[in-house]
């Protein structure tokens, strides 16, 4: 199993541009979660999809921020327009039931 | 890569002796919990995890505890390896599939 995959693993950007991260979950799970992690903040939940549909998403932090999941194999994590304090890691994560959650490797995400 | 905070708790140790990390936890309804190692530059790892009716397990090298009195998790590595470096970071869940992490302890072992 090739586990979570999540591209790409580094992205450099400037203010305004759009920022796609992507997202492929293990294959036959049913929830999906991307999580953003700071030096200051830890770990926080954005958003958390259970077979393709969006549960929660109180921790999106305004609408700048958007995610899809169109599949059960893909997710996406936009934010348009981008901004210097959106710099971070950001996780996505699968879980094949209300259970262990499995992360991926991040993508290290930098706005100048 | 970094990606945790500049001001974790650390706790340093011997190669070969054993650490325990210890979690305090938020909410008396959590009903399962996790520990996640996770290094320098990767995602975090599934270590073990515990379900609230129980008080102990024990994995490979590992065992967590579990205190539902005082809302305390702890996390013991046996004979600590220096691949055992990392930041360690307890979970509780209490439905609707939210993990809530806390902030993690950084273990550094010394060869």
């Amino acid at each position: 199993d090739a586990g979570v995959i999540q591209s790409p693993r580094h992205e450099v950007t400037e203010m305004g541009q759009e920022v796609t991260l992507r997202c492929k979950p293990i294959s036959g799970h049913n929830s999906l979660f991307w999580y953003r992690q700071t030096m200051m903040r830890g770990l926080e939940l954005l958003i958390y999809f259970n077979n393709n549909v969006p549960i929660d998403d109180s921790g999106m932090p305004e609408d700048r921020f958007s995610a899809k999941m169109p599949n059960a194999s893909f997710s996406t994590l936009k934010i348009q327009p981008s901004e210097p304090r959106d710099s971070a890691v950001y996780f996505c994560a699968s879980s094949p039931q209300a259970d262990t959650q499995y992360f991926g490797p991040g993508t290290r995400l930098t706005v100048l | 890569g970094e990606s945790v905070g500049l001001h974790l708790p650390t706790l340093s140790v011997q190669e070969g002796d054993n650490s325990i990390i210890n979690c305090a936890y938020s909410n008396s309804a959590s009903d399962y919990f996790i520990w996640y190692k996770q290094e320098s530059g990767k995602g975090p790892q599934f270590i073990i995890d515990i379900r609230s009716n129980m008080d102990k397990r024990q994995g490979q090298r590992v065992t967590v505890l579990l205190n539902k009195t005082v809302k305390h998790l702890s996390l013991q590595i046996a004979a600590t390896q220096p691949g055992d470096s990392a930041v360690y970071f307890c979970a509780e869940t209490y439905g609707n599939n939210r993990l809530a992490f806390g902030k993690g302890n950084q273990v550094v072992v010394i060869p």
